[in-house]
């Protein structure tokens, strides 16, 4: 069965350091997803990804973040300069045809800022 | 603006017991509720999911959820718990707008844990 694949699983890095998480999301899926979970706390959105543009992005994606599908097969998460509450798990997640079809997750990357 | 509140960060059931995990929505528009599963160290995975056909709605691994507007509700149940069944539950909210982006709105979660 297709899978959303995420790499590194454990990310660690300082402080003000740049971070690049990628995704492999399902091959015939159109629609891309990050959401993060902080240890403890709900997860939450952080930014939708269609036509090779963002459609929505939350709050939390500032300018720090930014996303990017540089091959027909990658879709990645950056953080330009790491902070310390930056560190969660970092969820990857895709849509077949609509926004309205089911999200398939990936197993997520902890990120973790020190 | 969408939430979702999920009464009840732990749950504790024996085996064979009935399980309950209780959701509530807000929603100005008309919701897609969803139920997540996480097992250790994987990510989510979909129970089952409402989008405004059938009330009741049935999922993967004997679960199923109904959705009561009256209520703003979507409470998920399994008539007798498997030792398996032990994961952390989410449930979620996105809205039928035509603006839809797919964005989900997650509640806290809901620990399950399965006694024999």
């Amino acid at each position: 069965e297709p899978e959303v694949t995420q790499t590194p699983s454990h990310q660690v890095t300082q402080m003000g350091q740049e971070v690049i998480l990628r995704c492999v999301p399902i091959s015939n899926h159109l629609y891309f997803y990050w959401y993060r979970q902080i240890l403890g706390q709900k997860v939450e959105f952080l930014v939708s990804f269609y036509n090779n543009e963002i459609s929505e992005k939350s709050e939390i994606f500032d300018d720090q973040f930014s996303v990017e599908r540089p091959d027909g097969s990658n879709f990645t998460l950056k953080i330009r300069s790491t902070k310390l509450e930056d560190s969660a798990m970092y969820f990857c997640a895709s849509s077949e045809l609509t926004s309205a079809d089911t999200q398939y997750f990936g197993p997520g990357t902890r990120l973790t800022v020190l | 603006a969408q939430s979702v509140t999920q009464l009840g960060s732990h749950v504790s059931v024996s085996e064979g017991a009935l399980v309950l995990l209780r959701c509530n929505y807000s929603s100005s528009v008309p919701p897609y509720l969803f139920w997540y599963v996480q097992y250790p160290n994987q990510g989510l995975q979909l129970l089952l999911k409402y989008t405004s056909a059938a009330t009741l709605v049935k999922g993967i691994n004997g679960f199923e959820a109904e959705f009561k507007k009256s209520e703003t509700s979507f409470h998920l149940t399994k008539p007798s718990a498997h030792m398996s069944d032990a994961a952390e539950y989410f449930c979620a909210v996105s809205d039928q707008g035509y603006s839809n982006t797919g964005k989900l709105i997650f509640g806290q979660g809901t620990t399950l844990q399965v006694k024999p």
